[in-house]
Parts: C-alpha cells; structure tokens; sequence
C-alpha cells in the first residue's frame, strides 16, 4: 500500500465549477496534512494546511480532515483556469518531513 | 513572507563534473532545510535534511558522498552533486521549514534544473 494515494487524474471540471480532490494516507502517526500546487515545470507552492479534523476555509480554498478514516480532501470553489495545476497532499511524519503522493492533475475548461 | 531562492536555476555540465547548488531562505531564518529531486511525470523525492551546524541526514537509497550537503548558516544550505553523470539529470528541489501560526511549514524555492551530458 502506498503511503500517500491520490487519483492521478486528470480531473477535469469546467469553469465555476467546484473541484474536489481527494487523498488518502497510511500513516496514523501523521498530525499535520499540507496541499501544495504545482504547475508544470515549477516547484510546489503551499496552498493550504489542516491538522484538526473538520473543515478548514481559506477564500476559494476548503479542506477536510478525517484522521479516523485517515482521509483528507481539497475543494475549490468557482474554479478558474489558472487553478490547472497538480495538486500534491502531504502529510507530515517525524521531524517535519512531508511525503508526498504522485497529485492528482487538474484541468479547468472554459 | 517566506520566500525561499535557489541558485542557479538551471545547469548543463558535462558528465563527471561537479555542480553546487544554493538554496537560501530570504526572509526567514531556518534551522532545518530538505532537498528533494523530481523527475518527469513523478512525484517530488526526499533526498536528504538538512540541519544548520550539523550533518544531513540521506534517506535510504542516496548516497551522501555523490550528494554533499552543506548548511553552514541560519540561511543558506547547499547541496553538491558530485561526479555527475546523466543520470543525475533532474529537477532539484529545496524546502527551508519555517514557523506559520500553527505549525511548522516547508516552503518551497523554486529548484534548479539540472542535465547532465
């Protein structure tokens, strides 16, 4: 089993839409869960992060956690095209190392 | 805040030569920083930590003598590739960890692309 499993995509939605990825994790052990975006070609950039279970809001941004179900989600409200990006979830183990699943590619038609 | 830079951004050596690579943390001091190596169409690799004053700590697998890792400051680490050859040939990425509101958090520079020939 993998450590971090995400669906790779891609997963398409049109414009305004709501995108919803999600990603699930082995490790019970992990306390804090980061979203990062990455666009082609570039380095990652935080979008978000989430340590207790619920839902946590940031503008268009909103993430969940279930540590019972070790499960954790990403919405984005009225997406835009420049939301087109993988999305990588990563929860955090010992001594702040992040392990990363493969992301799951977004794309936002217009 | 939080900005983090890496120098160069991209680099084409020959095969054997030795390549440096900075990583600087701009506006923040770190005293722990990671490098990660990504190849096409996979996800982000942790190679090693980096921790200032001290030695890096390799994940299974890399070897810490073709990959030298240097942190000698609050602000700077440096990561080496030594002899390399083609198939060292990847996007370099580093992270510094820095304190947010509710945690700790690795922001990441924007990684340096390296080919080997």
């Amino acid at each position: 089993q993998k450590e971090v499993e995400q669906n790779s995509g891609p997963l398409s939605v049109p414009e305004g839409a709501i995108a919803s990825l999600n990603c699930t994790y082995s490790d019970r052990v992990s306390q804090s869960f980061f979203w990062y975006r990455q666009y082609s070609g570039k380095s990652p950039e935080l979008i978000m992060s989430i340590y207790s279970n619920g839902d946590k809001e940031d503008g268009r941004f909103t993430a969940q956690l279930n540590k019972a179900s070790q499960y954790v989600s990403l919405l984005i409200r009225d997406s835009q095209p420049s939301d087109s990006a993988t999305y990588l979830c990563a929860p955090t183990g010992g001594g702040n190392k992040l392990t990363f699943g493969t992301g799951t590619q977004l794309k936002v038609e217009l | 805040g939080a900005v983090v830079s890496q120098h160069p951004s991209w680099v084409i050596c020959k095969s054997g030569t030795s390549v440096k690579i900075e990583c600087r943390s701009l506006d923040f001091q770190a005293t722990t920083m990671f490098w990660y190596r990504q190849f096409p169409k996979q996800s982000l690799m942790l190679m090693a930590t980096s921790n200032e004053g001290s030695k890096a700590t390799y994940e299974q697998g890399v070897e810490k003598d073709k990959f030298l890792i240097n942190h000698a400051s609050l602000t700077l680490s440096t990561l080496t590739v030594t002899s390399a050859h083609p198939e060292d040939s990847s996007f370099y990425i580093c992270s510094a960890l820095g304190t947010s509101v509710y945690q700790e958090t690795q922001y990441f520079g924007p990684g340096t692309r390296l080919l080997v020939l």
